[in-house]
Formats: structure tokens, C-alpha cells, sequence
């Protein structure tokens, strides 16, 4: 069965510091990759899928299939990037469900 | 963005009562919804897979009979959990899947609703 992990529950950086946010995945096939996002009281929301292969706030994640990772990043932290970070899995042979990983919370400080 | 709407955004019931929780897709059409479970604090726990015209598939441990849905078109899901306990209190989000490329829309990508707060007494 297809599993995400998260290894790091926490990150606290300074803001303007580099973060990265670790992804590992473990499945057989082709695998559909996304990180979503979710800020204090909201809903969780789409940062970046890998087919896109956009930045979107400043974030990049790139697929490594050797390793089977799908690493967050972003150069320079931002106050606002504070929030909890959902790295998913989508397998198409399994109905298209997305597999979450445990999440990290981000926390920026000043 | 694509927009999922949820309602009631919380509820409060007491013990034996059932609750209906719709989710929307306000501005695309779902070929597929997903429920959803998280506890204070956890990850997004699927409870189950929802396409329009067909029955829901159920993760395993979820209780079908507990936790009706109904998909009664390709922009309306709903979730009844019937005769509701304590244990069922949960944060239940509900999250819609594109079936096709719009304005404001990814296909394939799922958006989520803003979750629905359900405190059983």
C-alpha cells in the first residue's frame, strides 16, 4: 500500500531563512505528487502539484523518484508562510484517493 | 480559486440524533468527492470515496451504515452520520475533484471544503 511521510512534525525558522519541508513516499507505480497548505482556521488549500512544476509563493518541490521525495523549499521564510504543510499522494489506481502524510507545522518567527 | 462549500460549518446534536453535512462544488463539477475525518492536531483521515450516480466506496474500519453518503449529482455530496455519539465528535471535511479544466480550476486536483464541526452531546 502506498504511504507518505513527514518526518518533521515542527519547523521553526527565522523569517528570511531557507526552510525545507521533507516528503518521502513509498509506491509501485507512477506517482502523482501535491503539497497542500493550511493556514490558522482556514480550509486546506492547493500550494503545488508536481506536474506543474510551478512556484507558487515561493515554494518549489521537485519530484526525485530515486529517492522518493517530493521536498518543499523555499529561500527566503516568510511571517505568513506559518501554517501546516500536508504533503499527498494520488494514486489513480487506488480511485484516485489522496494519501496525506502526517503534516508539518511551519512557525516563522521574526 | 474553485470554490467547495460545506454547511452547516458546525453543529451540535445530541446523542442518537442523525446530522446531514452537504458539500458543494460552487463553480465546477466533481467527477468524484471524498470525505474526510481530522482530529484536533492530526492529519486528513479519508472515510470515503463518493461518485454521482454510484455508491460510495468505504475505507476499511468506517461504517457504512453509520456514515451515509449520498452523491445526488456532480456538484452535491452528502454525509448523514445516523444515530450520532460522542465518539463520532469530528472535524469532517469533504473535498471535491475536478472532472474538468476551468478558469480557476486544475483537473484531477482536489479542493477542499471548509470542514464542518459536528459536537455530539
Amino acid at each position: 500500500a502506498q504511504r507518505v511521510t513527514q518526518p518533521e512534525k515542527l519547523l521553526s525558522v527565522f523569517k528570511g531563512a531557507p526552510v525545507e519541508l521533507k516528503c518521502n513516499y513509498s509506491y509501485s507505480g507512477s506517482p502523482e505528487l501535491f503539497w497542500y497548505v493550511q493556514y490558522s482556521r482556514q480550509r486546506l488549500q492547493l500550494l503545488l502539484r508536481h506536474i506543474s512544476r510551478e512556484s507558487i509563493k515561493g515554494f518549489t518541490a521537485d519530484l526525485n523518484k530515486g529517492e522518493t521525495s517530493f521536498h518543499l523549499k523555499k529561500p527566503f521564510a516568510q511571517e505568513e508562510d506559518s501554517a501546516m504543510y500536508y504533503c499527498a499522494l494520488d494514486v489513480q489506481a487506488a480511485g484516485n484517493k489522496l494519501t496525506f502524510g502526517g503534516g508539518t507545522r511551519v512557525l516563522v518567527k521574526p | 480559486g474553485a470554490v467547495v462549500s460545506q454547511h452547516p460549518s458546525w453543529v451540535i446534536c445530541k446523542s442518537g440524533t442523525s446530522v446531514k453535512i452537504e458539500c458543494r462544488s460552487l463553480d465546477f463539477q466533481a467527477t468524484t468527492m471524498f470525505w474526510y475525518r481530522q482530529f484536533p492536531k492530526q492529519s486528513l483521515m479519508l472515510m470515503a470515496t463518493s461518485n454521482e450516480g454510484s455508491k460510495a466506496t468505504y475505507e476499511q474500519g468506517v461504517e457504512k451504515d453509520k456514515f451515509l453518503i449520498n452523491h445526488a449529482s456532480l456538484t452535491l455530496s452528502t454525509l448523514t452520520v445516523t444515530s450520532a455519539h460522542p465518539e463520532d465528535s469530528s472535524f469532517y471535511i469533504c473535498s471535491a475533484r475536478a472532472g474538468l479544466t476551468g478558469t480557476s480550476v486544475e483537473v484531477d486536483t482536489q479542493y477542499f471544503g471548509p470542514g464542518t464541526r459536528l459536537t455530539v452531546l
